[in-house]
């Protein structure tokens, strides 16, 4: 089926440690997205890669970096897990580059940081 | 700098029509999308309206005023699946989407 997967689903991480959050998608779309989302607070863009070798600062980067090795794969890195970025976590996909394309998001990742 | 103002939450009752306002102001502006969100859940994508005007799809209108910078999501025929955060998301001149906090839309039998 085609679409975004997300990985792990949910995990509860101490703080310090490094922690991947994968995101695949199988629809050839260039750009691909990284948000936050906490309560009370809309989406909140953290990295984004307008095609696959490129990549981009959003409004919320500190404490996380991306890479885009190929178009399909897109992970997000916390180099050391801080409590503040206990979050709901999205990525989505959408087919161009810096275009008025819809984005298509993943199922999300819930992490908390203790 | 970008705002966007949506009501924090409304309720309604099945079979009835509601409207959700949003309001915004961007650096710019590429149209602005209305996403759904239930609880739990990923966005899922609503409408698009870059033009002025009403654009009707089913149960659900969108619609926008530039000039007012002002959009509204109408959903008819309210049905208990429509329990939902609805999302406003004005997109910038570099092509990124602006996130409403979310309108929660409670609806009652």
């Amino acid at each position: 089926i085609a679409g975004i997967t997300q990985a792990p689903t949910s995990q509860i991480l101490a703080a310090g440690r490094r922690m991947t959050l994968r995101c695949t998608q199988d629809m050839r779309h260039n750009a691909m997205y990284w948000y936050r989302q906490d309560l009370g607070l809309g989406l909140r863009l953290i990295h984004y890669s307008n095609t696959a070798g490129t990549t981009g600062k959003g409004e919320v980067p500190d404490g996380y970096s991306v890479s885009r090795a190929n178009t399909d794969d897109f992970p997000l890195t916390l180099a050391s897990a801080v409590p503040s970025q206990t979050s709901v976590y999205f990525c989505a996909s959408s087919p161009g580059q810096r275009s008025t394309d819809t984005q298509y998001f993943g199922p999300g990742t819930r992490l908390t940081v203790l | 700098g970008q705002n966007i103002d949506q009501p924090t939450e409304m309720t309604a009752t099945e079979g009835a029509i509601v409207q959700i306002n949003c309001t915004y102001q961007t650096s710019g502006f590429n149209g602005l999308f209305w996403y759904q969100q239930h609880a739990g859940e990923a966005p899922t994508f609503l409408s698009y309206n870059v033009l002025d005007g009403l654009e009707e799809k089913g149960r659900f209108s969108s619609f926008l005023s530039r000039s007012k910078g002002y959009s509204y999501l109408l959903l008819k025929e309210l049905q208990m699946k429509d329990s939902a955060s609805y999302l406003c998301a004005p997109m910038d001149s570099n092509y990124q989407l602006i996130w409403g906090a979310g309108t929660k839309l409670i609806i009652k039998p």
